[in-house]
């Protein structure tokens, strides 16, 4: 079955950058975009960008440009999110998503079991 | 990137009930317009794509429609299984939106 695990909670201070990794199993990983989604405490579903594994291309939201960085090792079907400059508002879990099988700008509904990271002093 | 506005954040209905839930895009997306339903510790379900295509397996209560770039999600008779949060997401574009979102509470 498609599984995708993300890496363990991060504690970060202000200014630092995190890393989370998304270790994708069961399907083809170089067939479906991977996006990355969060969610801050008490909010809604905030989308970060997507990465093609096949290609390497990437997209990010205009709010998270120049901050956001998605990568992909084909070789261990990862990919990987790394936030610079983090502050306390980007507390938040992060889950990693397959994108859909009709359209890879749609969610499918194989996601990661989310990543806890907490920016605080 | 292309802003959704979702309303209203919070409903409150009975079992039973017809509710809708409104999206308003910042500039013409023409179809291109999603619908999810989102549970605790669940992953996000995807309900209605293309505004008004139902997925496979989501009951007929649920429909999608547009006018402009006004779109709306409807649920004709409310079961328990609905009360969830609720979100639409524009695909129009490379970039992808969600709206802010609406939590359908029992009364």
């Amino acid at each position: 079955q498609v599984q995708l695990v993300q890496s363990g909670a991060e504690v970060k201070k202000p200014g630092a950058s995190v890393r989370v990794s998304c270790k994708a199993s069961g399907y083809t990983f170089t067939g479906s975009y991977m996006h990355w989604v969060r969610q801050a405490p008490g909010q809604g579903l905030e989308w970060m960008g997507w990465i093609n594994p096949a290609s390497g291309a990437t997209n990010y939201a205009q709010s998270f440009q120049g901050r956001v960085t998605l990568t992909r090792d084909i070789s261990v079907s990862t990919v990987y999110m790394e936030l610079a400059r983090m502050m306390s508002d980007d507390t938040a879990v992060y889950y990693c998503a397959r994108g859909n099988r009709q359209d890879q700008l749609l969610f499918s509904d194989s996601w990661g079991q989310g990543t806890r990271v907490t920016v605080s002093s | 990137d292309i802003q959704m506005t979702q309303s209203p954040s919070t409903l409150s209905a009975s079992v039973g009930d017809r509710v809708t839930i409104t999206c308003r895009a910042s500039q013409s997306i023409s179809r291109w317009l999603a619908w999810y339903q989102h549970k605790p510790g669940k992953a996000p379900k995807l309900l209605i794509s293309a505004a008004s295509t139902l997925e496979s397996g989501v009951p007929s209560r649920f429909s999608g429609s547009v006018s402009g770039t006004e779109f709306t999600l409807a649920i004709s008779s409310l079961q328990p299984d609905d009360f969830a949060t609720y979100y639409c997401q524009q695909y129009s574009s490379y970039s992808v939106t969600f709206g802010q979102g609406t939590k359908l509470e029992i009364k």
